[in-house]
């Protein structure tokens, strides 16, 4: 089955710089990579996906770029906030509505 | 226009206790999925049901827990005669018809602590 594994487990960054959290996944068959970001005591929300056919999507300050050859995508956050400090998850699909997460990163935003 | 509904929002049960998870989907929902949540971990997938269907189980423990998606009400998560280590987070999320996982929207979940 598919395997996600996500780099780093934590991350701290100064307010206004770029945080970027690496995922690389495993079955050539998945197609869609979705992010979540997860507030302590809330459910993962979905900031950003892509699908196979496109190798860059942006949406204001979050980007994420994907890789099919080496199996990889990446969450680009530009200009952080504190509001921004949270867990963020990748994930991977293929042909059936199952998710494979990572096991998140902490990303935290310096004031 | 409510999200996905989970109830209830924290669930104590002692050992041997039954628990159970239910979970509204959005309106015009009718796919839904369960996930767990162990501490410092990623949600993995536990099962998929539309009204009346199980589609994929492949991520239910064998014995103890069962979930079902009736015609009319929530779906519900079965956990029978539960144990220190189903203490988790449940995770619900639902999608539109025909959208597989591009479509899911997650619920805020279910803390079970098992004591």
């Amino acid at each position: 089955g598919e395997n996600v594994e996500q780099h780093p487990s934590t991350l701290s960054v100064q307010e206004g710089d770029s945080a970027v959290i690496k995922c690389t996944y495993s079955d050539s068959a998945s197609n869609y990579f979705p992010w979540y970001k997860q507030e302590l005591g809330k459910g993962p929300q979905l900031i950003i996906d892509i699908r196979s056919n496109v190798g860059e999507k942006k949406d204001q300050r979050i980007a994420v770029t994907l890789n099919k050859t080496a199996k990889h995508f990446s969450l680009h956050i530009t200009e952080t906030q504190p509001e921004d400090s949270a867990v963020y998850f990748c994930a991977a699909s293929g042909a059936n509505s199952k998710l494979t997460f990572g096991k998140g990163i902490t990303l935290s935003v310096r004031p | 226009n409510a999200g996905v509904m989970q109830n209830p929002r924290h669930l104590v049960r002692r050992r041997g206790q039954e628990a159970r998870l239910r979970c509204s989907p959005m309106k015009g929902h009718s796919h839904v999925y369960w996930y767990r949540q162990l501490p410092e971990e990623g949600l993995k997938f536990m099962v998929y049901l539309q009204k009346e269907n199980i589609i994929d189980e492949s991520g239910m423990p064998k014995e103890r827990f069962s979930a079902e998606f009736p015609k009319e009400g929530p779906s519900i998560l079965r956990i029978q005669q539960v144990v220190r280590g189903d203490s988790a987070a449940y995770f619900c999320a639902s999608s539109p018809p025909g959208t597989w996982a591009y479509g899911y929207t997650f619920g805020s979940g279910t803390r079970l602590t098992v004591v």
